[in-house]
């Protein structure tokens, strides 16, 4: 079984460009999960979806963020227009239930270099 | 809120050492706890976890105990290995509630020397 997956794995723009970060849960994964970890902090979460809807978006950090699930299955992250402070790491995460017990699956990553 | 405190890094050892990394949380209820690790160029894998107190979470030679009263999950390893060198995440999910997001400490480099 494929485990989940993000595209590109690196990827670095100028400030006040768009980029669009790409997530594939695993199969079957209604709930899918972004998160970020900027300058080596913590790592804190964006949002949620529960297949297309967007269960809790209290994280996202601001109206430059638009994240998307159309049908359900991946998702998409775009940041528009890029700052220099949005540069880190971008994980997403996809869990077969939303139960405390159901375990989250990470991607590798995308890593955003804002210059 | 919801917070998780850890051990700051980084932390070097020699092979074969005793290991423990520090993690305390504060959140309301028996939230469920984990250990995510991060190895170089790769992403976040889930280490071991525990639902409730007094579990005991264990995997590839790793323990942790759900202790209530401290409100902590320790990370220990009787003897590391070169290839734990990693990034170390302790993180919980609330026990009640919608939200499932996980919420993060702030990550434990460890380096282990030959």
């Amino acid at each position: 079984e494929a485990g989940v997956t993000q595209f590109p794995s690196h990827s670095v723009i100028e400030k006040g460009q768009t980029v669009t970060l790409r997530c594939d849960p695993i199969s079957g994964h209604d709930n899918l999960y972004w998160y970020r970890r900027v300058m080596g902090k913590e790592i804190k979460f964006l949002l949620h979806f529960v297949k297309e809807s967007k269960q809790d978006e209290s994280g996202m950090p601001n109206n430059r963020f638009l994240a998307e699930r159309t049908g359900g299955t991946y998702s998409t992250l775009k940041v528009q227009p890029a700052e220099l402070e949005d540069s880190g790491v971008y994980f997403c995460a996809s869990s077969q239930g939303p139960t405390k017990t159901n375990t989250q699956y990470f991607g590798p990553g995308t890593r955003l270099t804002v210059l | 809120g919801n917070s998780v405190t850890q051990m700051e890094g980084p932390v070097t050892l020699s092979e074969e050492a005793f290991l423990t990394i520090n993690c305390t949380y504060t959140a309301t209820g028996y939230p469920s706890l984990f250990w995510y690790v991060q190895y170089p160029g790769e992403g976040l894998q889930l280490l071991l976890k525990a639902t409730k107190a007094d579990d005991k979470g264990s995997n590839k030679g790793f323990e942790a105990t759900y202790r209530k009263e401290t409100t902590s999950f320790h990370l220990e390893k009787g003897s590391v290995q070169v290839s734990d060198s990693a990034v170390y995440f302790c993180a919980l999910t609330p026990s009640s509630g919608s939200a499932r997001q996980l919420t993060f400490g702030s990550g434990t480099q460890l380096t282990v020397l030959p």
